[in-house]
């Protein structure tokens, strides 16, 4: 069942801060959280898994909450570069390796 | 270098034509998998392989045909049965088909049907 994201878009200033939602009915083993740039394929961000910490990297990071089957990502003090579309990918229990991705939340940082 | 590679980068086809859209992998990965991507949308899993010589339909198998005859390549084949064709397909793969583990995406293939 596909996770549904939140917002579906958001729009930054430069240095400003972003939390993005992703949740899902289903019970999770991973959540995966991609960037994807207009007309390219999807980066790897990072993966959360089931009964692991919380992860991050430079000034992105991520969290999830298995009892709520929800994940959230926090990109602090915005660059340009962080714009994009930011794709949840979830793995079920029973599901082995499939990812079944989110709508996406478009994010947009201005000058 | 390794990575997955895919071509053409930009596809035309008639309509009612067969067209297969290349994917080739030189990372070792056992698991491969085919999305599909609409405008504004997120990417749908047509098809996906965790071992050679076997393959799984995802969500939206109808219309496509998929072969993995090499570790290293997944063909597929959009068929004239499938009604919607136009989209932006991804190829990605992964180590191997265990829990967990991180899919890696190829550039993508922009198919326009005519």
């Amino acid at each position: 069942q596909q996770p549904v994201q939140s917002p579906q878009a958001v729009i930054l200033r430069e240095g400003e801060d972003a939390v993005i939602n992703c949740s899902s009915s289903k019970a999770l083993y991973s959540v995966h959280w991609y960037r994807q740039k207009h007309g390219e394929a999807p980066v790897f961000l990072m993966i959360l898994l089931k009964g692991g910490e919380q992860k991050g990297h430079d000034k992105i990071s991520a969290s999830f909450n298995e009892k709520k089957q929800q994940s959230s990502l926090y990109l602090t003090a915005s660059q340009l570069s962080y714009s994009g579309t930011y794709f949840c990918g979830t793995e079920e229990e029973t599901s082995g390796s499939r990812l079944t991705f989110g709508e996406g939340t478009q994010l947009t940082v201005n000058p | 270098d390794g990575g997955i590679t895919q071509s053409p980068k930009y596809l035309f086809r008639k309509e009612g034509q067969n067209v297969t859209l290349s994917c080739e992998q030189n990372l070792n990965h056992d698991a491969m998998y085919w999305y599909r991507q609409d405008p504004g949308q997120g990417l749908r899993l047509i098809y996906y392989s965790q071992i050679v010589n076997d393959f799984q339909k995802g969500d939206i198998a109808e219309g496509y045909s998929v072969s993995r005859e090499k570790k290293e390549s997944f063909p597929l084949t959009v068929t004239s049965a499938q009604k919607n064709p136009t989209a932006f397909y991804l190829c990605a793969s992964s180590m191997v088909a265990g829990e967990g583990d991180t899919q890696y995406f190829g550039p993508g293939t922009r198919l326009t049907v005519l």
